[in-house]
């Protein structure tokens, strides 16, 4: 059964360290996103991508966050110089339709700690 | 907006017994409605979801959810729990571009 990958599973980093995690969605979807989930809390919308484009980003997106597709299977979320507060795992999912109908495929996470 | 609501931060059931998790939304069309569960250190894996038709809707692992319009709820239920339904659930709306969850009920089941 196809699944989204994600990479690493965990990844530890210095305070103010430029951190890339990696996903490689499901091979037919056109719509990837990411979600973050800090310890014990809900799991929150960060962006959504299609067409080599953002779509849609929430308000914890910020100008620390940017994400890319640099070849035709990854799917990449970097965070330029991390905070404290990024510690959290993050979720890739990517989705074969834009449309309501359409069912998110999660990853299993990408556990991220920051010092 | 959309928003989710899951009343219930954590629930204890013993094992065998029956389950009800509650989940309220808030949307202003008809709601596409999911259920994830999520194993400690996993990710999340849907359980079942609704769409249309058919307002009860039967998942995976034995669960089923009744989507109830008149009182913005999809409540998710398993009549006999077991020991490995220990879990965190998830309720979500699917919105027109991406998913929202609710803050998730975390299930403990006794012996």
């Amino acid at each position: 059964e196809p699944e989204v990958t994600q990479t690493p599973s965990h990844q530890v980093t210095q305070m103010g360290q430029e951190v890339i995690l990696r996903c490689v969605p499901i091979s037919n979807h056109l719509y990837f996103y990411w979600y973050r989930q800090i310890l014990g809390q809900k799991v929150e919308f960060l962006v959504s991508f299609y067409n080599n484009e953002i779509s849609e980003k929430s308000e914890i997106f910020d100008d620390q966050f940017s994400v890319e597709r640099p070849d035709g299977s990854n799917f990449t979320l970097k965070i330029r110089s991390t905070k404290l507060e990024d510690s959290a795992m993050y979720f890739c999912a990517s989705s074969s339709s834009r449309d309501r109908a359409g069912e998110l495929f999660f990853g299993e996470g990408s556990r991220l700690t920051v010092l | 907006a959309q928003s989710v609501t899951q009343p219930d931060i954590h629930i204890t059931v013993s094992e065998g017994a029956s389950l009800e998790l509650r989940c309220n939304y808030s949307y202003g069309a008809t709601p596409y409605l999911f259920w994830y569960v999520q194993s400690p250190g996993q990710g999340l894996q849907l359980l079942l979801k609704y769409f249309s038709g058919d307002t009860l809707v039967q998942g995976i692992k034995g669960f089923e959810a009744e989507f109830k319009r008149s009182q913005s709820s999809f409540n998710l239920r398993k009549p006999s729990v077991h020991w490995s339904d220990a879990a965190e659930y998830f309720c979500a709306v699917g919105a027109d571009n991406d998913m929202r969850f609710g803050a998730g009920t975390r299930l403990t089941v006794k012996p």
